[in-house]
């Protein structure tokens, strides 16, 4: 069974749709993450959220948008997607203060 | 503010050689410090990690780091290479916040070649 699972593996839209990647831990964390990888393989962190209460809020465009419906799931919502926003982006999990469970990214083409 | 410094984004070896992959960290307190491997296509898989306790800790693969605090450092290492540990390679430290979470703050990566 897959520890921390992202859907879908890769995404290829146009400027200005907008899109969702979901995220599903089945490791009963507490917290869930979204990172975004960009091309130089620089990671950044987005958001965090514990418990389904949003922790953290890295200075990200209003254009993307998180939820949680449960410590569970963490979803990424992306409005009027630009050019910029082509990256791979990494939903984690893990139980303060242990490491991160990664899953295996979403690659996010804009053209 | 807590960061990480990984130094050289490249390092090449011949296979069976000695790995060492550099990282230096800055913390106001005693930091949480973590390597990740990161295969191409793929998302990011822990080698090891450093809480407290042990000062030189062994990972999966075959791959050991010490934390040294008069140095700041917690330099990866494997003994002989492999053309499989072919990857990149991330140095992290966990920032905590509120005591209700926190998040690892990464370094720039490096990658590693292992030349046949």
């Amino acid at each position: 069974d897959t520890a921390v699972s992202q859907t879908p593996k890769y995404l290829v839209t146009q400027m200005g749709n907008d899109k969702s990647i979901k995220c599903e831990q089945n490791l009963g964390h507490d917290t869930m993450y979204w990172y975004k990888q960009d091309s130089k393989k620089f990671l950044k962190i987005m958001f965090s959220y514990n418990n389904k209460e949003l922790i953290i809020n890295e200075t990200v465009p209003n254009r993307f948008s998180p939820k949680s419906p449960d410590k569970a799931h963490l979803n990424l919502h992306i409005n009027s997607l630009e050019l910029g926003d082509s990256a791979v982006y990494f939903c984690a999990s893990s139980q303060v203060p242990s490491a991160l469970h990664f899953g295996n990214g979403t690659r996010l083409t804009v053209t | 503010a807590q960061s990480v410094t990984q130094l050289g984004s490249h390092v090449s070896v011949s296979e069976g050689a000695l790995v060492l992959l550099r990282c230096n960290y800055s913390s106001s307190v005693p930091p949480y410090l973590f390597w990740y491997v990161q295969y191409p296509n793929q998302g990011l898989q822990l080698l090891l990690k450093y809480t407290t306790g042990a000062t030189l800790v062994k990972g999966i693969n075959g791959f050991e780091a010490e934390f040294k605090k008069s140095e700041t450092s917690f330099h990866l290492t494997k003994p002989s290479a492999h053309m499989s540990d072919a990857a990149e390679y991330f140095c992290a430290v966990r920032v905590m916040i509120y005591n209700q979470g926190g998040k690892l703050i990464f370094g720039q990566g490096t990658e590693l070649s292992v030349k046949p």
